[in-house]
């Protein structure tokens, strides 16, 4: 069974720009949540989709959004990118919403730069 | 507010010797998980293991063992023997109650990097 794959694995933007990172979730799975990975803030819950609602966000300006479509793969869009954005975002996907329970399992993450 | 603390922010020692991980949670839930997550230097977290708060057994998978003590609220991660390829960064992380949904995300601590010499 495939993991779950993030691409691009690595991207370099510029400030000001709009940036959109992908991630497909292990098949079957319905729940994809994104992560924001930096060195001063450790490892930050984004958002998690389910069923193509947006069903939990973490506490991210609005630039930062995203989306699910109905094969469950997910998009997550950063706007007007900042240098503090530059980080290792982290996809992770398990079969149902996430409760206390689901075990999440993690792509390999896309690493953004931000010049 | 939920809350994981790893204190220790690198940890190196030599293969073959034991070495624990420290966790320290702050959580107001009754009812609430407890994860281990491993992160080599590829990136992708690796699930080890995943705890209620209901089962304080401890628990052993070949050479890692997990300490659960929920009147001190912490959840340490022992390594036996260690080896070069446990190097890596661990994380701790949390899942309980969320704002004011009653959804769950993960919380994580800041995590420790293990370098176990050769």
């Amino acid at each position: 069974k495939a993991g779950v794959t993030q691409t691009p694995r690595y991207l370099i933007k510029t400030r000001g720009q709009q940036v959109t990172l992908s991630c497909s979730p292990i098949s079957g799975h319905r729940s994809v949540s994104w992560y924001q990975q930096t060195p001063g803030q450790g490892l930050q819950f984004l958002f998690e989709y389910f069923s193509e609602t947006q069903r939990n966000k973490g506490n991210f300006p609005g630039r930062f959004s995203g989306r699910q479509f109905s094969n469950s793969r997910s998009e997550m869009n950063v706007s007007t990118l900042e240098l503090g954005d530059s980080a290792l975002y982290l996809c992770a996907s398990s079969l149902e919403q996430v409760t206390r329970s689901e075990e999440q399992f993690f792509g390999p993450g896309t690493r953004l730069t931000v010049l | 507010a939920q809350k994981v603390t790893q204190a220790q922010t690198e940890i190196s020692v030599v293969e073959k010797e034991d070495v624990t991980l420290d966790c320290v949670y702050e959580t107001r839930d009754t009812t609430y998980y407890l994860f281990w997550y491993k992160q080599p230097p590829s990136g992708e977290l690796v699930f080890l293991i995943r705890r209620n708060s209901f089962d304080e057994q401890n628990e052993i998978s070949g050479r890692y063992s997990w300490n659960f003590q929920k009147s001190t609220s912490s959840f340490n991660f022992t390594i036996t023997a260690s080896q070069v390829v446990d190097s890596a960064v661990y994380f701790c992380a949390l899942s309980d109650s969320f704002m004011d949904t009653g959804r769950r995300a993960l919380t994580f601590g800041s995590g420790t990097r293990l370098q176990v010499q050769p």
